[in-house]
Parts: C-alpha cells; sequence; structure tokens
C-alpha cells in the first residue's frame, strides 16, 4: 500500500516569507495524482493544488507552487508571501486507488 | 446545492453502543471516501466506494460498516463503540478525483465514553 510521509509536524513562518513543506511517498506505481491540502481552523478541508504524476512541469496556483521529484518520490509545497490567513494544517495525499493522506504540518504564520 | 452534508456535527456514545453516521451529497459524485482524523496521525481512510452498490475497505475498516444503495448516501456504521474510535469523522466525494480530489464535509466529531 502507498505511504505518505511528511516529517516536518510543526512549521512557523514570518508573514511575508516563502516557506516550503515537505512530503514524501512510496509507490511502485508510475501514473497517480498528488494533492496538497489545507485545514484551517475552522476544521474544513480545502484543495491547495494537484500534480499528475506523468507530467514532469510543476504545478502553481498563485502563491502556490510544488517541486515534484518523481524519481525521488518527493513531493513539496512552497508557499510564497505568507499571509496570516495560510495558518492552517497541511496536508499531502497521494491517490491512485484510493487517496491517502500524510500525518500533516501545522503552520503558522507569524505577524 | 448542499455539497457534502454530515450528521450529526457531534455525537457522544456509550462503549458498546451501536449508531450511524450519515453522508449525503447532492452533485451526483460517484466517488465517496470516509476518513477519521486523529491528532498526529493525519487523515485515515476507512472505507470507500466508486459507485452505487460497490465498495471496498481502506487502511482502519476494523468495525465499521457501509453500504452504498444510492449515489447519494454513504453511511458509515458503528457496530459496537470503543473508545479507540474517539475521533472526528470526515465524508469525502468527487465525480473526478484525479481531477478535483476530493470535496469535504464538515465533519462529525464522535466521542466514545
Amino acid at each position: 500500500a502507498q505511504t505518505v510521509t511528511q516529517s516536518q509536524p510543526e512549521m512557523s513562518v514570518q508573514e511575508a516569507e516563502t516557506v516550503t513543506l515537505s512530503c514524501t511517498y512510496d509507490t511502485s506505481e508510475n501514473n497517480y495524482y498528488l494533492f496538497w491540502y489545507k485545514q484551517p481552523p475552522s476544521r474544513q478541508m480545502i484543495l491547495v493544488i494537484r500534480q499528475e504524476a506523468y507530467k514532469q512541469q510543476n504545478a502553481t496556483e498563485n502563491r502556490f507552487s510544488v517541486n515534484f521529484q518523481k524519481a525521488a518520490k518527493s513531493f513539496s509545497l512552497k508557499i510564497s508571501d505568507s499571509q496570516l490567513g495560510d495558518t492552517a494544517m497541511y496536508f499531502c495525499a497521494f491517490l491512485l486507488n484510493d487517496m491517502r493522506f500524510g500525518a500533516g504540518t501545522r503552520l503558522t504564520v507569524k505577524p | 446545492n448542499a455539497g457534502v452534508t454530515q450528521t450529526p456535527k457531534f455525537q457522544v456514545l456509550k462503549t458498546g453502543q451501536s449508531m450511524t453516521l450519515q453522508c449525503a451529497q447532492d452533485m451526483n459524485h460517484e466517488y465517496m471516501s470516509w476518513y477519521r482524523q486523529d491528532p498526529g496521525m493525519g487523515l485515515r481512510l476507512i472505507h470507500y466506494s466508486v459507485g452505487a452498490g460497490i465498495t471496498d475497505q481502506g487502511e482502519v475498516p476494523n468495525g465499521y460498516n457501509v453500504s452504498r444503495s444510492t449515489t447519494e448516501d454513504f453511511p458509515l456504521r458503528l457496530l459496537s463503540a470503543a473508545p479507540s474510535q474517539t475521533s472526528v469523522y470526515f465524508c469525502a466525494s468527487s465525480s473526478d478525483r484525479n481531477v478535483y480530489g476530493y470535496t469535504f464535509g464538515s465533519g462529525t466529531r464522535l466521542t466514545v465514553v
């Protein structure tokens, strides 16, 4: 079964700075999909960004971008110009037959 | 269009009791899943369904049953509640998981005493 590892339980960043959240996964498959979800204190799960494994180009959504390294099975999330509203739990997810999540990284943006 | 609706939002059960967590979506989504969220463990997949009449087990299925008799509903049954099932439960649905990922409900906080 696929496993997803987020090695940073907690991180903090100053407002307007850049932060990178790490995610690694384990699979023997070649075609799959990767996602980052945000969970603010409201508990709602919000999709941030997705990446197809067959695409070499890294996905970008406004201030959010990924660094996808397929050979290394790494899928990190970069948040640029951090805002106070980015404070949340962030979950990395792997989709093949079903969707599996990492343990999450709690990000705090400090004013 | 209400999205994914979970009821109840909060529930306290006594050990050994049974109950059903309800999940309904009005988006005609084929894919539905149940997750539980525990501190430090992220979201763990309990059961999922790829269409009406089709269900499969996830990572942590023991103690839970599901059925999918309609496209709209995907109830999660706790057969005999245990304190280890204290958690926040999320239901999610999707029309195309590859493209859209999952849309999540707002969760049910369950406490088993």
